[in-house]
């Protein structure tokens, strides 16, 4: 089993739509969560990072955590074209400094 | 510097030649990891610095890979006689806090 996992996609919604990401982890000493947004050809970029479980939102972005499930979520509403891209989840471990575990990534395409 | 910037862009390498990457961090990140990305994948962690000192190379796949920041400021991860599974995209990263961090626009590495 993977430390991170999420469903590699594609997953595709139309404009407008509500995208949810979603990211399984097994650590659970596992104490932080980040979401980066890749896209073809070029480095992540971070996009959101959550600690305690529940939501946080920041504009069109929520993340969600639920650590008894083990489980992190991303929400795009409104969803554009331009938000096509491979979303990574990371999660970051107790007592590994900064070391970041990824998952494959979820390819994510908004048809107009 | 304003961001993260990796030397070269795009190496290509005979089997069996040695190679040095590049990276300088954002002036002041105390933090500094390696991760190589194989295409669909997500990137693996090779190793971390805080300052000069290498506090985690337990990613680096074999001894053909070493990482040096001697100065605490930039870095250098070479690999030697390398071989085609080595080929990937090298992606640098720095931080502040030690997570959250911001990468750099990576060295794709082709090895005939």
């Amino acid at each position: 089993q993977k430390e991170v996992e999420q469903n590699s996609g594609p997953l595709s919604v139309p404009e407008g739509a509500i995208a949810s990401l979603n990211c399984t982890y097994s650590d659970r000493g596992s104490q932080s969560f980040f979401w980066y947004r890749q896209y073809s050809g070029k480095s992540p970029e971070l996009i959101m990072f959550i600690y305690s479980n529940g939501d946080k939102e920041d504009g069109r972005f929520t993340a969600q955590l639920n650590k008894a499930s083990q489980y992190v979520s991303l929400l795009i509403r409104d969803s554009q074209p331009s938000d096509s891209a491979t979303y990574l989840c990371a999660v970051n471990i107790y007592n590994q400094g900064g070391k970041l575990i990824f998952g494959q990534g979820t390819e994510l395409s908004v048809k107009p | 510097g304003a961001g993260v910037s990796q030397s070269p862009r795009y190496k290509v390498a005979k089997r069996g030649q040695d190679v040095a990457l590049r990276c300088d961090p954002i002036s002041g990140h105390v933090s500094l990891f390696w991760y190589q990305q194989a295409l669909g994948q997500g990137p693996e962690f090779l190793t971390y610095f805080q300052n000069e000192a290498q506090l985690d190379k337990s990613g680096l796949p074999s001894d053909r890979f070493f990482a040096e920041r001697p100065e605490g400021s930039v870095s250098t991860l070479k690999i030697q006689r390398t071989q085609q599974e080595d080929s990937a995209v090298y992606l640098c990263a720095s931080s502040a806090q030690g997570y959250g961090y911001t990468f750099g626009s990576g060295t794709r590495l082709t090895v005939v």
